[in-house]
């Protein structure tokens, strides 16, 4: 059975302090792990797929890492735009064009001007 | 930005009543999802949907759920004889079958 536990639940950063956010994952063979943004009273909001370890992706002011356990959403700068429920997700051997993901619980960042 | 737009935004029901959800995908996409999220919980898993049948479902999705897609546009998800444990925020998601999943805002059905 596919797992993905995230780490702190929470996160309070001060605006302009950088930070990261944690990923592991259990899984067998990745096809995918994926990093969303959900805003309150919203559905998740694509960030990020990652495909295989030593890949990073950035977007603004984010960057994910992956390695063969655990995925890393780092912030830097962070401003109060930021502050959202991160997921992480993982989608494991199915078929073509298959999103069965496993998402994790999140991590609720506030960033505080 | 094309969006995946849901209704209704909320729903009320009473226990044993049957719901219909409502998704209007995105106009070019195929692959049709539907997960829920109970409060606190994790976003899970129900069902996807391509080709007008059903690719895969999870455990949770049972005889009580079924999905079609009646009219050529709108994705329907349908709880027959709701329980309480079936409280939740139901979100759509729809994709082409490249990496980016589109999901709505979801519908929040609270079962009385």
């Amino acid at each position: 059975e596919d797992q993905v536990t995230q780490s702190p639940e929470a996160l309070r950063l001060q605006e302009g302090e950088s930070s990261s956010l944690n990923c592991s994952y259990t899984v067998s063979g990745l096809r995918g792990l994926f990093w969303y943004r959900q805003d309150p009273g919203k559905g998740p909001e694509f960030l990020f797929t990652l495909y295989s370890a030593g890949e990073e992706k950035e977007k603004e002011r984010l960057k994910a890492t992956l390695t063969k356990k655990e995925s890393f959403l780092h912030i830097t700068a962070p401003k109060p735009e930021d502050s959202a429920t991160y997921l992480c997700a993982v989608q494991g051997p199915r078929g073509a064009g298959s999103y069965q993901l496993t998402f994790g619980k999140g991590t609720k960042l506030s960033v505080i001007p | 930005e094309p969006e995946v737009t849901q209704t209704p935004s909320h729903q009320v029901t009473q226990m044993g009543q049957e719901v219909i959800l409502r998704c209007v995908p995105i106009s070019n996409h195929l692959y049709f999802y539907w997960y829920r999220q109970i409060l606190g919980q994790k976003v899970e898993f129900l069902v996807s949907f391509y080709n007008n049948e059903i690719s895969e479902k999870s455990e949770i999705f049972d005889d009580q759920f079924s999905v079609e897609r009646p009219d050529g546009s709108n994705f329907t998800l349908k709880i027959r004889s709701t329980k309480l444990e079936d409280s939740a925020m139901y979100f759509c998601a729809t994709g082409t079958g490249g990496e980016k999943l589109f999901f709505g805002s979801g519908t929040q059905l609270s079962v009385l």
